[in-house]
């Protein structure tokens, strides 16, 4: 069964400092991965994601993550935190056929000025 | 454009009553779904469908039900309302493997539905 594990539920940065958010999955086949955004209010949006292609990935609004095998990761980076990144982040998987998904419990991030 | 819609956005009901949240894609997708969304516990699947009068059950299904009569709608029914399922509900579509090399694997949401059970 596929399953993903998101470390930490909050995360404070201060803008204009790195943005890292963890995510490790548990799969029996290589998965595609994804990581999504929830502004208040709103559903979730597709920030980027994985498909086997190149191991990092690059997504909207500067934000990019790496695809490790060895150590079953893809944690999502932003090297330089801005106030309109404040919102919640899922890492989601899915298998090969992308009919159906497994979601994290989610990463809040705030930014302080 | 095409989009996906939920109805209604907010609603309030009683302990026992019968609740029917709607879902409209229009970007003709087989694939739909409908998670909750729960405070610590992400998203979680309810009930989805691959196509026309086919549904599964998901991980937390006790409760509700959904019928798919056409590609658009996968309407999700509470048959007997309890306090436990105050939440905020989400409708999603995917394109099918199926749909060949167009497919890119994105889940497309609804903007949710804020239930709450009195």
């Amino acid at each position: 069964a596929q399953s993903v594990t998101q470390l930490g539920s909050h995360v404070s940065v201060s803008e204009g400092a790195l943005v890292l958010l963890r995510c490790n999955y548990s799969s029996s086949v290589p998965p595609y991965l994804f990581w999504y955004v929830q502004y208040p209010n709103q559903g979730l949006q597709l920030l980027l994601k994985y498909t086997s292609a190149a191991t990092l990935v690059k997504g909207i609004n500067g934000f990019e993550a790496e695809f490790k095998k060895s150590e079953t990761s893809f944690h999502l980076t932003k090297p330089s935190a801005h106030m309109s990144d404040a919102a919640e982040y899922f890492c989601a998987v899915s298998g090969y056929n992308f009919n159906k998904f497994y979601f994290g419990s989610g990463t809040k991030l705030n930014v302080k000025p | 454009d095409a989009e996906i819609t939920q109805s209604p956005r907010h609603k309030i009901t009683e302990t026992g009553r019968q609740v029917t949240l709607a879902c409209h894609q229009t970007w003709n997708h087989n694939n739909m779904f409908w998670y909750r969304q729960d405070l610590g516990h992400g998203l979680r699947l309810i009930h989805y469908s691959y196509g026309v009068q086919d549904t599964n059950k998901g991980e937390v299904s006790d409760g509700y039900s959904v019928s798919r009569s056409n590609t658009e709608d996968l309407p999700l029914t509470l048959e007997s309302a309890a306090s436990s399922q105050t939440s905020v509900y989400f409708c999603a579509s995917s394109e099918s493997l199926l749909a060949g090399a167009t497919n890119t694997g994105e889940l497309f949401f609804g903007e949710g539905s804020r239930l709450t059970v009195l």
